[in-house]
C-alpha cells in the first residue's frame, strides 16, 4: 500500500532564507506526485505536480520540486521565502491515472519569521 | 464559476444526532470524493465517487454514508454523531490530470 511521509512537522525559517519541506513515500508502482498548501481557514490548493517527464518541477508562488525515483522523494524548495508563504504544506501521491485515491502526507508547517 | 460548494461551513452536534454535509461542483467532473482533516494526521480519504451510481470506500469510511444520484452531489451522511468525527471535511473533485479541487471546508464538533 502507498503512504506518505513528511517528517518535518514544523519548519521555522527567517524571511528571504530557503527552504526545503522533505516529503518521502512508498509504493511499487509508477505515481504522480503533487503538493497542495493550504492557507488558515481555507480549503487545499495545488502548488505544483509531478505526472512524468521531466525530474524538476515549478509550480506556483517560486516554489519548486524534483522527483528522485532511486529515493523515493519529493521534496519542496524555494529559495527566498516570504512572510506570506505561512502556511501549511502537504504532499501527495496516487498510484498513475488508474488510482482513485490520493494519499496525503501529515503535512509540514511552515512559518516565515521577519 | 463556483467550483466545489460545501455546506453548511460550521456546526455543532450531540453525540447521536445525524446530519449531511452537502457538496456541489459546477465543474462537471466525474470523480469527487471526501476528506477529514485532523491534527498531525493530514487528510484522510473517507468515500469516493468516480460517477453517478458508483461509490466506493476509502480510508476511514466506518460511521459515514455517501450517495451518488447526480454528476453535481455527492453529499455525506452521519447517521449516529460521534466525538471522534469531530473534524474538518473537505469535498474534492478531481480533473483530467489527476488535481484535486477542494471546498472550502466544514468544520463539526459532536459533543
Amino acid at each position: 500500500a502507498q503512504s506518505v511521509t513528511q517528517l518535518d512537522s514544523q519548519v521555522p525559517v527567517f524571511e528571504e532564507a530557503p527552504v526545503e519541506l522533505r516529503c518521502n513515500y512508498s509504493s511499487s508502482v509508477s505515481v504522480y506526485l503533487f503538493w497542495y498548501v493550504q492557507y488558515p481557514n481555507q480549503g487545499l490548493q495545488l502548488l505544483l505536480k509531478y505526472l512524468s517527464g521531466s525530474t524538476l518541477v515549478k509550480g506556483i508562488n517560486g516554489f519548486e520540486a524534483e522527483f528522485n525515483k532511486s529515493q523515493t522523494s519529493f521534496h519542496l524548495r524555494k529559495p527566498s521565502v516570504h512572510i506570506s508563504d505561512t502556511a501549511e504544506y502537504f504532499c501527495a501521491v496516487s498510484e498513475g491515472d488508474s488510482s482513485y485515491k490520493l494519499i496525503f502526507g501529515s503535512g509540514t508547517r511552515l512559518l516565515v519569521r521577519p | 464559476n463556483a467550483g466545489v460548494t460545501q455546506t453548511p461551513k460550521f456546526q455543532v452536534l450531540k453525540t447521536g444526532q445525524s446530519m449531511t454535509l452537502q457538496c456541489a461542483q459546477d465543474m462537471n467532473h466525474e470523480y469527487m470524493s471526501w476528506y477529514r482533516q485532523d491534527p498531525g494526521m493530514g487528510l484522510r480519504l473517507i468515500h469516493y465517487s468516480v460517477g453517478a451510481g458508483i461509490t466506493d470506500q476509502g480510508e476511514v469510511p466506518n460511521g459515514y454514508n455517501v450517495s451518488r444520484s447526480t454528476t453535481e452531489d455527492f453529499p455525506l451522511r452521519l447517521l449516529s454523531a460521534a466525538p471522534s468525527q469531530t473534524s474538518v471535511y473537505f469535498c474534492a473533485t478531481k480533473g483530467n490530470t489527476g488535481e484535486l479541487f477542494f471546498g472550502e471546508g466544514s468544520r463539526l464538533t459532536v459533543l
